[in-house]
């Protein structure tokens, strides 16, 4: 079962742009991950941010929580053509991540 | 640190067969998980081994089933495979106990029935 929701499904922006995603959950969490897929291979973790933390930078990356919501946000600055990818939330509950179905990301040139 | 490998990269099997899949974990780590990920889909969660056993599982039938080593490396295992097991399986290590570390995939086994 699918613990956590990405909205939108796709997205297409130009490059330089930012790119926003956000992600809803259910249930409550020891803390939510961002990862990203490149042409359905392995996943690289992004970043992962503690369910007492609000806010969390990485590089471009800038990731929220509002547990309150049960929702978390990545943002992605100044876009680069290699940041088309498959953006995916997972939630840690009970030691097991759960993912969300993602959002596809498309930079244009 | 050659991180997650999981072997084969890429498999074809017939509707009936079995198959069998291998990851070895990031060193350090000792808890091993397995996903299915179907084509334009999130990674569904298998089930989890930790001290070689299974200590979580999903919702997939008795069909897979899975092994852990004392190395921790780890093997899933399909039985009777059907169209709709064809998917990318991708396998996680992480450390036991540790809430807030990260899980570490490997590049994953694209298999496809036929």
């Amino acid at each position: 079962s699918q613990q956590g929701e990405e909205d939108p499904q796709a997205l297409s922006i130009q490059e330089g742009e930012n790119a926003t995603m956000n992600c809803s959950y259910k249930t409550s969490i020891n803390n939510l991950q961002w990862y990203r897929q490149n042409s359905g291979r392995g996943l690289v973790h992004l970043i992962l941010i503690r369910s007492n933390e609000r806010e969390k930078h990485s590089g471009r990356l800038r990731v929220t929580l509002d547990t309150s919501k049960k929702s978390s946000s990545l943002l992605i600055t100044a876009s680069r053509a290699a940041d088309t990818a498959s953006y995916f939330c997972a939630t840690d509950r009970d030691d097991k991540i759960i993912f969300g179905k993602g959002t596809r990301l498309h930079i244009l040139p | 640190d050659a991180g997650v490998t999981q072997s084969p990269t890429h498999l074809i099997k017939t509707r009936g067969q079995q198959v069998t899949l291998r990851c070895s974990p990031k060193s350090g780590h000792d808890t091993v998980s397995w996903y299915q990920q179907a084509l334009g889909q999130g990674p569904q969660f298998i089930f989890q081994y930790y001290e070689e056993e299974e200590r979580q599982r999903g919702n997939f039938p008795d069909r897979f089933s899975g092994h852990q080593f004392p190395n921790y490396s780890s093997e899933l295992n399909v039985n009777a495979l059907l169209l709709g097991d064809s998917a990318l399986y991708l396998c996680a290590s992480s450390l036991s106990g540790d809430m807030n570390t990260e899980a570490f995939f490997g590049q994953g086994t694209r298999l496809t029935v036929v």
